[in-house]
């Protein structure tokens, strides 16, 4: 069975930074390219970044380009967003999502999602 | 950037009417790249439709969908009580760049 587990999130000051995990489970992590969704409280979804079965291609939204940092451990299973300079707009429910093949692609899998609250 | 824009933003029906949801490109997405999801509150989305029209694992085939180009639709033919939710399309073909659409909340009216 497909299991994703975001931990990380939290209450943190504007301009602060947060690292966010995803630890996998259930399938072969390093043949599947991952993605990171958010989605502030009471709206919807926002793709925020996703990163290559091998880390050789990566990409992010607008939004939070420049700021936020995508990477994945395939020894320890594991997807990981840093989070640095953050603004109140990014507080939200953040999802970690993997993809069936490919790499921008629907996502057939997706955690329960780690609270992220940027207020002072 | 492709644009997905749902409608209506709310659809008041009642147990056993067809819904019929609206998600519209601002370009043509390109080979029908396009997926629909469910979200009930307090829980994450789950994967309908994928291809425009192909039903993922274990959706009920009162889902689906359809469309190409700029216009897609899901349709759920008979609706049951479990599927008053939110439902969202993803566009995937623009390389690098996901986008989802604002959701269409179905609601018991």
């Amino acid at each position: 069975e497909v299991q994703l587990v975001e931990s990380g999130g939290g209450l943190v000051q504007p301009g602060r930074s947060l690292r966010l995990s995803c630890a996998a489970s259930g399938f072969t992590f390093d043949d599947y390219a991952m993605h990171w969704v958010r989605q502030a409280p009471g709206k919807g979804l926002e793709w925020v970044s996703g990163i290559s079965w091998n880390s050789g291609s990566i990409g992010y939204a607008d939004s939070v380009k420049g700021r936020f940092t995508i990477s994945r451990d395939n020894a320890k299973n594991s997807l990981y967003l840093q989070m640095n300079s953050l603004r109140a707009e990014d507080t939200a429910l953040y999802y970690c999502a993997k993809v069936p093949l490919g790499i921008w692609y629907y996502f057939d899998y997706w955690g329960q999602g780690t609270l992220v609250t940027v207020s002072s | 950037e492709i644009v997905l824009t749902q409608s209506p933003g709310t659809l008041s029906l009642s147990p056993g009417e067809r819904a019929t949801l609206s998600c519209r490109a601002s370009q043509s997405v390109s080979s029908s790249y396009l997926a629909w999801y469910q979200q009930k509150p307090g829980q994450a989305p789950r994967l309908l439709i994928y291809g425009a029209s192909s039903r993922a694992t274990g959706i009920p085939d009162r889902f689906s969908g359809s469309g190409s180009g700029t216009d897609f639709t899901l349709t759920i033919s008979r609706l049951e009580p479990e599927d008053f939710a939110v439902y969202y399309c993803q566009q995937y073909g623009s390389s690098r760049f996901l986008t989802f659409g604002g959701g269409t909340k179905v609601e018991i009216k």
